[in-house]
């Protein structure tokens, strides 16, 4: 089966901090994304990772543990754009062993002043 | 540069009527396609996804039905639409391959609401 976690909604205040955390349960792992999505809009591609460690891009930061089976993004120096879902996708394996994403229920963040 | 479109961008249709949504990638060959929907509040969740043309992968048991007519073109249908399929439906490609389903490019999304 497949199980990803992460919280419902999140609040924080602009300039400062968020981590997200996601836990995933997949019959198969080939890497970990994370996604943000504005209200009515695509998702738009924010990090990958398939090695544990963290990743760092700008003011995003990402990290895995795949023994864990846990991950999470970091948002620093948050300013109101930021608010807006953040969702995590495990690349699992599909039909004939072609990859395919399975997606969390995603975090709402909301930035305050 | 490689685009993806989708279209209708809105639609409001009864209960028991059909439904064509229709997606369109320019720019790369032979792309992996999914169609996902994304229920209000919720994740997005995998529908279908297709390897080639003609090569259709259900993910969930449901009333919609999906082509590839052509290498580039995905269209997600229904005979007749329930309350339950109003969302946002999302299609996305990615390389062709093994190591495809990495980063998905999303088109810019249907919102379906079935009255």
């Amino acid at each position: 089966g497949q199980n990803i976690d992460q919280p419902t909604e999140m609040t924080a205040t602009e300039g400062a901090i968020v981590q997200i955390n996601c836990t995933y349960q997949t019959s198969g792992f080939n890497g970990l994304f994370w996604y943000q999505q504005h209200a009515g809009e695509a998702p738009t591609f924010l990090s990958y990772n398939v090695l544990d460690g963290l990743e760092e891009k700008g003011r995003f930061s990402s990290f895995l543990s795949r023994s864990k089976g846990y991950s999470y993004l970091l948002l620093k120096e948050l300013q109101m754009k930021d608010s807006a879902s953040y969702l995590c996708a495990v690349r699992d394996l599909g039909y004939g062993g072609y990859n395919k994403l399975i997606f969390g229920a995603g975090t709402r963040l909301a930035v305050h002043p | 540069s490689q685009t993806i479109h989708q279209w209708p961008a809105t639609l409001v249709q009864p209960v028991g009527s059909p439904l064509s949504l229709e997606c369109t990638v320019e720019g790369t060959s032979n792309p992996n396609l999914y169609w996902y929907r994304q229920a209000a509040g919720r994740g997005l969740q995998l529908l279908f996804y297709s390897v080639g043309i003609g090569q259709i992968s259900s993910e969930v048991p449901q009333n919609l039905s999906a082509s590839r007519p052509q290498d580039r073109q995905f269209i997600l249908s229904s005979k007749k639409l329930l309350l339950s399929d109003s969302g946002f439906y999302l299609c996305a490609w990615s390389v062709y391959g093994r190591e495809a389903g990495g980063e998905l490019f999303f088109g810019e999304g249907s919102r379906l609401t079935v009255l």
